[in-house]
């Protein structure tokens, strides 16, 4: 079982529709957990940390549910910038240099 | 954005050459980190840094080393390049491991022929 899975979508969506994606992580003891979006040929970048009470940030929701080991991005009122793959990255427990694991991501593609 | 800086941005070169990639950072953060990134497997850890001439493996190093003199450079060298490490590769910095939010340099695009 890998330690960060993703459904590879692709996602394709209109513009304006709710989409959720979610993410499961094999290690019981994981400590931090992250959201990054990745442009086509560009660098990923941090989109959102997600907390244990669950956070949101404009159209971004993002939820943790330690119980079951999976977390969830959903994106309401979604725009044509949001096409992009979402990288879905945990924190290990026990390791001591911030080792990250990043999920293959999942595609999203929203159209006019 | 992030102060990061990865040179060059592309490169193709042969099979046993020695290739050396540099990051560059301009936030003083303590840890930086290479990846590579691949279809099928997406990034994957090469080494890292935990301070000025600190360094360690990461799941991927073999064929690659790494130094850090200062602590704004971060080189990774691929003592003799393979067509399998031809990949996009990405620089990564964070100001504290205990959190970890990792901030990434723009990456390098490496032919191997």
């Amino acid at each position: 079982r890998k330690e960060v899975e993703q459904d590879p979508g692709p996602f394709n969506v209109p513009e304006g529709a709710t989409v959720a994606f979610n993410c499961t992580y094999s290690n019981s003891a994981s400590q931090s957990f992250f959201w990054y979006r990745q442009d086509c040929r560009k660098e990923p970048k941090l989109l959102m940390s997600v907390y244990s009470s669950g956070n949101e940030d404009g159209r971004f929701t993002a939820q943790l549910n330690r119980a079951s080991q999976y977390i969830s991005l959903l994106i309401r009122d979604s725009k044509l910038s949001d096409s992009a793959t979402y990288l879905c990255v945990v924190k290990p427990e026990g390791t001591s240099y911030g080792k990250l694991t990043f999920g293959q991501g999942t595609i999203l593609t929203v159209h006019p | 954005d992030a102060g990061i800086t990865q040179s060059p941005r592309h490169k193709v070169t042969e099979t046993g050459t020695p290739v050396t990639l540099r990051c560059h950072q301009t936030e003083n953060h303590r840890y930086m980190y290479w990846y590579r990134q691949d279809p099928g497997h997406g990034l994957r850890l090469i080494h890292y840094s935990y301070g000025v001439k600190d360094t360690d493996k990461g799941e991927v190093s073999d064929g690659y080393s790494v130094s850090r003199s200062k602590t704004e450079d971060f080189l990774l060298t691929l003592e003799s390049a393979t067509s399998s490490q031809t990949s996009v590769y990405f620089c990564a910095i964070s100001e504290s491991q205990a959190y970890n939010e990792q901030f990434f340099g723009p990456g390098t695009r490496l032919t191997v022929l």
